[in-house]
C-alpha cells in the first residue's frame, strides 16, 4: 500500500521567511497530492492540492511543486506569517483508491 | 464543498464501556470516512463506509473494537467498544469532494474522547 513520508517533523522560521516542507510517497498510481493545515484544536483544511499531470501549482504565498519520477512533492511557503503557525500534513492518494494517505505531519512556528 | 456535524464533540468515558460517535454531512455521498489522531500524531484511517454494505477496515482495525453503521447516504456512525485508555484520541469523519474530479478531504469537527 501506499506509504508518505514528511520532513521536517518539526520546522522553525522568522517571521517574512520561506519555509519548505517535504514529502516522498511510495505508490506510483497516486495521482492527487493535496496539503492539510490543522491549527490547534481545529479540523484539517485543504490549503493546496496538486496533480500528477501538473508539475508546479501556485495560490498566493503558497506553492506546491511535484516530482513524480522521484516521487517527491514540497510545500513553500513565502513571507511566512504568525497566522501560518500550525501543523501541516502531506497527503497522497488516486483516483479511485478512494484512500487518502497522510504523512507524518510537520509543526511549523513562525516567530514574530 | 461538504458540511459536517459530528456528536459529541467530547467526552470521558470509564474503561471497559463503549461509546458512539454521529457522523451528519449536508448532502448525500456515496462514502464516508474514520479517522483516528492520536494526541499530536497524524491522522490513521480507521475505515471506509458505504452506504448498503458492511465498512472496509484498514490494517489494525476491526469491526468487534469500531463497528460502523452507514444507514444513509448523510449519516454514519462509529463505535468505540470497551475501551481502554489507548483509545484516548479524537475521531474524525469526513467525505470525500468531487469537484473537478479530485479527492479532497472535507472533516468534521471531531470527536475528542478521553478515556479514564
Amino acid at each position: 500500500g501506499e506509504n508518505v513520508e514528511q520532513h521536517p517533523s518539526t520546522l522553525s522560521v522568522q517571521e517574512g521567511d520561506s519555509a519548505v516542507i517535504k514529502c516522498t510517497y511510495s505508490d506510483s498510481a497516486s495521482n492527487y497530492f493535496p496539503w492539510y493545515k490543522q491549527e490547534l484544536g481545529k479540523r484539517p483544511q485543504l490549503i493546496i492540492d496538486i496533480r500528477s499531470n501538473v508539475g508546479e501549482k501556485k495560490d498566493q504565498r503558497i506553492a506546491v511543486t511535484l516530482n513524480k519520477t522521484a516521487k517527491h512533492f514540497s510545500l513553500h511557503i513565502t513571507e511566512t506569517q504568525p497566522e501560518d503557525s500550525a501543523v501541516y500534513f502531506c497527503a497522497a492518494s488516486w483516483t479511485g483508491g478512494f484512500k487518502t494517505i497522510f504523512g507524518a505531519g510537520t509543526r511549523l512556528f513562525v516567530k514574530a | 464543498s461538504a458540511v459536517i456535524s459530528q456528536k459529541p464533540s467530547r467526552d470521558i468515558c470509564q474503561r471497559g464501556t463503549s461509546l458512539t460517535i454521529q457522523c451528519q454531512v449536508d448532502s448525500q455521498v456515496t462514502m464516508m470516512f474514520w479517522y483516528r489522531q492520536q494526541p499530536g500524531q497524524s491522522l490513521t484511517l480507521i475505515a471506509t463506509a458505504n452506504q448498503g454494505s458492511e465498512a472496509t477496515y484498514e490494517s489494525g482495525f476491526v469491526i468487534d473494537k469500531f463497528p460502523i453503521s452507514r444507514p444513509n447516504l448523510t449519516f454514519s456512525t462509529l463505535t468505540v467498544s470497551n475501551m481502554s485508555p489507548e483509545d484516548s484520541s479524537i475521531y474524525l469523519c469526513s467525505v470525500e469532494g468531487t469537484a473537478g474530479g479530485n479527492n479532497e478531504q472535507f472533516f468534521g469537527p471531531g470527536t475528542r474522547l478521553t478515556v479514564l
